[in-house]
């Protein structure tokens, strides 16, 4: 069965504080993609990154980094410095090579970064 | 590049009715997922189009339908409407391959709520 679990249901941090959003996954396909996805309360789901299975490599974007772990099937996200302009709703999504449209998301991550 | 877009952005029906959403995609995307977002059950995929055939289903019940046009324009169908149909309804589009810049891209939904 697949399964993404994101067990921060809110979290508070202070402008420019560094805060790690986990995302944890379950899946028997040994081809998948992981993604994050940020919803503003415009609704609207933002896509940030998209990692497949076989690409362990971590990822640096600007303030955004991301820790993708096979041996934990953890696809962790860290926003270094955070800002207001974060505050939004974060879901982890994943997707298996044989529905590769039809995501499984976690129940996403409140982020709130307070001035 | 205009994003997806969905019409209408609003809507609010009675019990029993019969509902329509539209969601143009991105230019050139062929493929046009829906989801449906709730407090209580979060994101769940309900259907994939991909050249004007349903390549995905999930699992919703027949009530909840949908179809593409040759423009791979999209629209989803809920009959006999029900209170628990009350949600932000997502329409994303894709080029709908698995290849690594093909992300679903999400328009800004439709809210529905069902009285």
């Amino acid at each position: 069965a697949q399964k993404v679990t994101q067990a921060q249901t809110e979290i508070s941090v202070v402008e420019k504080e560094d805060v790690t959003l986990d995302c944890v996954y379950e899946t028997r396909d040994t081809t998948y993609y992981l993604f994050w996805y940020k919803q503003p309360p415009s609704g609207e789901l933002v896509f940030l990154i998209r990692r497949n299975s076989f690409d362990e490599q971590n990822e640096i974007s600007g303030r955004y980094s991301w820790n993708f772990q096979k041996s934990t099937s953890s696809f962790n996200f860290t926003i270094t410095a955070s800002q207001v302009v974060d505050s939004a709703v974060y879901f982890c999504a994943l997707s298996e090579l044989r529905n590769f449209n039809k995501f499984y998301f976690g129940s996403g991550t409140k982020l709130n970064v307070k001035p | 590049k205009a994003g997806v877009t969905q019409t209408p952005r609003y809507l609010i029906k009675t019990r029993g009715q019969q509902v329509t959403l539209s969601c143009s995609p991105i230019s050139g995307h062929r493929s046009v997922s829906w989801y449906q977002q709730t407090p209580g059950q979060g994101l769940q995929f309900l259907f994939e189009y991909f050249s004007e055939t349903q390549r995905n289903k999930g699992n919703f019940p027949g009530r909840f339908s949908g179809r593409q046009f040759s423009n791979s324009r999209s629209e989803m169908n809920v009959s006999t409407l029900e209170l628990g149909d009350s949600a932000l309804y997502l329409c994303a589009s894709s080029l709908g391959q698995p290849t690594y810049n093909s992300p679903l891209h999400f328009g800004n939904g439709t809210r529905l709520t069902v009285t």
